[in-house]
This record gives C-alpha cells, structure tokens and sequence, in this order.
C-alpha cells in the first residue's frame, strides 16, 4: 500500500526556520518525483515545489523561491522541505505528493494529510 | 506566472450533470489535472492529460478540453461528490492551482 507521511510541522516566529519531512513507503520512491503543496486555513492548494526522482532537478514556486529549500533521501525514501525566513503568509497545511514518473515534479496520485505549520509571533 | 480562472461555485441536483470550468492561456499548450477534496481530507486525483480517469475513479467523471479551457463533467452526480474541486497545470517549471470551486449536491 502506497503511503506518504509528512511530519515536522509545528509553531515557528517570523524569519524563523523550520524543516518538514515526507517518509514514503508501498512504491519504488527513486522513481518517482514528488512535489509539497500547501493550504493556507480556509483556502485553495498552493503548489509550492517540486524535485525529480534522482534529486538532480528542483523547482519552485514565486512565493517561496529563495528561501524555500526542496531534497530528497533516497536511501531512507523520504523528502525534505527546508523552511527558512517564515513569513506569516507560509501558515498552512504543508502536504507532499507523489508524481507520475520520475520526471514530473507536479502532484499526482498519492498525498499525505499534511503537516501544520503556523508563523506567528 | 500564469492564472487558472475556476467558478467559486456550482450548484446541481443528485442525478444532473455538473460542469464545472477551467480557463488559463496556459490550457492551450499544457494538460491539466483535476483534483477533488472533500473537508479534512487529502486531494484524489480524478483527471489528468485533460480527459484521462484513473483507475477507481467512477466512469461518472469526466473531462475535456477546449482552446484555453477545460471542463471536468460529472454526469449524474451523487450527493458524495459534493467537495471543492481544484484544477491544475504547470508550465515553466512551476505548477497552478486554480482558486477551486465548491460542488453543492443538493
């Protein structure tokens, strides 16, 4: 059964640091991209980044390129989101998601239920 | 950037067919994915490449595409389709949602 949980969620001051974890089971997880999106409370998806199977290809979104950092373990099947100077519009619900094969950065078939991360003061 | 433009929202009674909207420049170039997630849960994918069901997705969804614009149809739909739908693209590098739009089964 294909799984991804995320976890390292938590309550962070402005232009603080914070790094979330997605460890991934039931698949062959280097063959896979995978992506983070995030919800703000009460409102739509936000892609936010995105990396290839083998790590060597990251992107990212406008509102977190530069202070966003997005890798991958692939020897311990889990993906990475370094988090650095929080702002308060980065409170959401962070969510990583599984992609098509091992090119395609986008969300596709399996996402975890999200971790909370609040900036706030 | 670009911007995916979705209907807040879309009213139908069980049985009718729901259409909802997708429209972005970027839609005449590149598929686009729909997403449906219903409160507290996690996003399920039931199109992708504009018209492609995954498996376990009823054959009552379905999708197409139209110049800059892509429609996600559920036809007869069921009071268990109620739920924000999401659609999705990516160009450049970098993916979209649109804004959502919340499907009342009622």
């Amino acid at each position: 059964e294909v799984q991804v949980l995320e976890s390292g969620g938590g309550l962070v001051q402005p232009g603080g640091s914070l790094r979330l974890s997605c460890e991934a089971s039931g698949f062959t997880f280097s063959s896979y991209a995978m992506s983070w999106v995030r919800q703000a409370p009460g409102k739509g998806l936000e892609w936010v980044s995105g990396i290839s199977g083998s790590g060597g290809s990251t992107y990212y979104g406008d509102s977190v390129n530069g202070r966003f950092t997005i890798s991958r373990d692939n020897s311990k099947n889990t993906l990475y989101l370094q988090m650095n100077s929080l702002r308060a519009e980065d409170t959401a619900v962070y969510s990583c998601a599984k992609g098509e094969d091992s090119g395609s950065y986008e969300p596709f078939d399996y996402w975890g239920q999200g971790t909370l991360v609040t900036v706030s003061s | 950037s670009y911007e995916l433009t979705q209907p807040s929202s879309v009213s139908v009674s069980p049985g009718q067919t729901a259409r909802i909207t997708c429209s972005g420049d970027v839609l005449a170039k590149k598929y686009a994915r729909w997403f449906q997630q219903k409160p507290g849960q996690a996003p399920v994918l039931v199109i992708y490449k504009d018209s492609e069901r995954p498996s376990g997705i009823p054959e009552r969804f379905s999708g197409s595409s139209s110049g800059t614009t892509v429609t996600l149809t559920i036809s007869g739909a069921h009071v268990e389709d109620e739920a924000d739908y999401y659609c999705y693209s990516a160009a450049d590098n970098k993916g979209e949602f649109g804004g959502g739009t919340k499907l009342t089964v009622l």
